[in-house]
């Protein structure tokens, strides 16, 4: 079965602070997905990022950075010098090798991210 | 290019009643999706679909039904909505790995 957990809840950072969400996942796939999605107060779901299982190579965008290692099945995200418009709640997520019938993205159950002036 | 449109954005019913969520997609994917988003349990999978007549069950399918007709349109319907159908419903579609979601429906059952 496939996992995601995020341990982390709530974070409260003050802003230009840096602060790093974690990541956890489970599947018994060789080949599979992960992703981080951003979801503002307004409500939509905005998608950052997709990495998938056979590059662990660390990517940054701005002031977003993803860390992954397969060593211990996590993902983590990084935001560097934080600002107020990144609360957000985030969800990481995964997805399996094979699109079929049954292929689907499980979740996490999200880190909410409030970022204060 | 409007994306994943979802209507209606908002809806209050009381227990018992019906209704129909309707989620259109104007980017000609194969691959739609109903989840549901509550509080400390991020989004779980109620109904999916891999193409036009054709629906599958999720995580939690109880006590939804779901059509797709329409290649562009996936319907997602509560013959006797209950309080705890009280949620924040997204559709998405997808193209290769990525998902695309609408703005969401905030449905509340009174």
């Amino acid at each position: 079965a496939q996992k995601v957990t995020q341990a982390q809840t709530e974070i409260s950072v003050v802003e230009k602070e840096d602060v790093t969400l974690d990541c956890v996942y489970e599947t018994r796939d060789t080949t599979y997905y992960l992703f981080w999605y951003k979801q503002p107060p307004s409500g939509e779901l905005v998608f950052l990022i997709r990495r998938n299982s056979f590059d662990e190579q660390n990517e940054i965008s701005g002031r977003y950075s993803w860390n992954f290692q397969k060593s211990t099945s996590s993902f983590n995200f990084t935001i560097t010098a934080s600002q107020v418009v990144d609360s957000a709640v985030y969800f990481c997520a995964l997805s399996g090798r094979r699109i079929t019938i049954t292929e689907k993205l499980v979740f996490g159950k999200g880190t909410k991210l409030t970022v204060n002036p | 290019n409007a994306g994943v449109t979802q209507t209606p954005k908002f809806r209050v019913l009381k227990t018992g009643q019906s209704m129909t969520l309707l989620c259109a997609q104007d980017m000609n994917h194969e691959y739609m999706y109903w989840y549901r988003q509550d509080p400390g349990m991020g989004l779980r999978l109620i109904h999916y679909s891999v193409g036009e007549g054709t629906t599958a069950k999720g995580e939690v399918p109880d006590g939804y039904n779901v059509s797709r007709l329409k290649k562009q349109n996936f319907l997602l319907g509560l013959e006797s909505a209950a309080p705890s159908q009280t949620s924040v419903y997204f559709c998405a579609s997808r193209r290769g790995r990525e998902l695309f979601f609408g703005e969401g429906s905030r449905l509340t059952v009174l």
